[in-house]
């Protein structure tokens, strides 16, 4: 109950189309749901968050679609580009003090250029 | 804003000998620091819980004797690997939760280190 299931393990999208990366959970409690970008040998860095207040959120190229009946999360990246190539990672939590993150297994995205 | 640091980026230590990693959140303070652990093209693994003043919680499986967490500071998390072997070397990230508004966390994750040991 405390997983997030992430899919695709890796994706492969030409540039200028749009990435889909979905995550599921079981956990009814979770209530703050973050993106995190990686590149090799470097931290996660945050990319955009959603509480399920809201069913999207939207900065730049990079959308969030929550569907908390359904338990289901997506990263959208819009007119993807090669400098998006990276790991991304979904995670969830509750919303409270010092709780720690549980994170999706990562998909690793490639963008042709 | 919201900048953790990591020293060092990379060790390379001999089996046997103690390491130690520092976690800084450089503009803020940070109510909690937690210490992942992540493998080659695998997942964050969270190894423990820390909070300014308080002994860490640690997860199941991991040896609180083996990584010992101090957190000294509001802005000053380290880890140390005791001990050291070959089976520890990986890449240790540490992030700082900052509070929002309310009781909502931000967690800002560090750069990283690599620990080889030979």
């Amino acid at each position: 109950q405390q997983q997030v299931k992430q899919s695709p393990q890796s994706l492969i999208v030409q540039k200028g189309g749009i990435s889909i990366i979905n995550c599921a959970y079981e956990n009814t409690a979770f209530d703050y749901f973050p993106w995190y970008q990686q590149f090799p040998g470097k931290g996660p860095a945050l990319l955009i968050a959603i509480r399920p207040d809201v069913s999207e959120k939207k900065e730049g190229r990079f959308t969030i679609s929550f569907n908390k009946s359904a338990k289901q999360f997506s990263l959208h990246i819009m007119d993807s580009q090669p400098g998006d190539s990276a790991t991304y990672f979904c995670a969830a939590s509750w919303d409270q003090a010092g709780t720690a993150l549980i994170f999706g297994k990562g998909t690793t995205l490639s963008v042709s250029s | 804003g919201a900048v953790v640091s990591q020293h060092p980026s990379r060790v390379i230590c001999k089996s046997g000998t103690s390491v130690k990693i520092e976690c800084r959140s450089l503009d803020f303070q940070a109510t909690t620091m937690f210490w992942y652990r992540q493998f080659p093209k695998q997942s964050l693994m969270l190894m423990a819980t820390s909070n300014e003043g308080s002994k860490a919680t640690y997860e199941q499986g991991v040896e609180k004797d083996k990584f010992l967490i101090n957190h000294a500071s509001l802005t000053l998390s380290t880890l140390t690997v005791t001990s050291a072997h070959p089976e520890d070397s990986s890449f240790y990230i540490c992030s700082a939760a900052l509070r929002i508004g309310g009781a909502s966390d931000t967690q800002y994750f560090g750069p990283g280190t690599r620990l080889t040991v030979l």
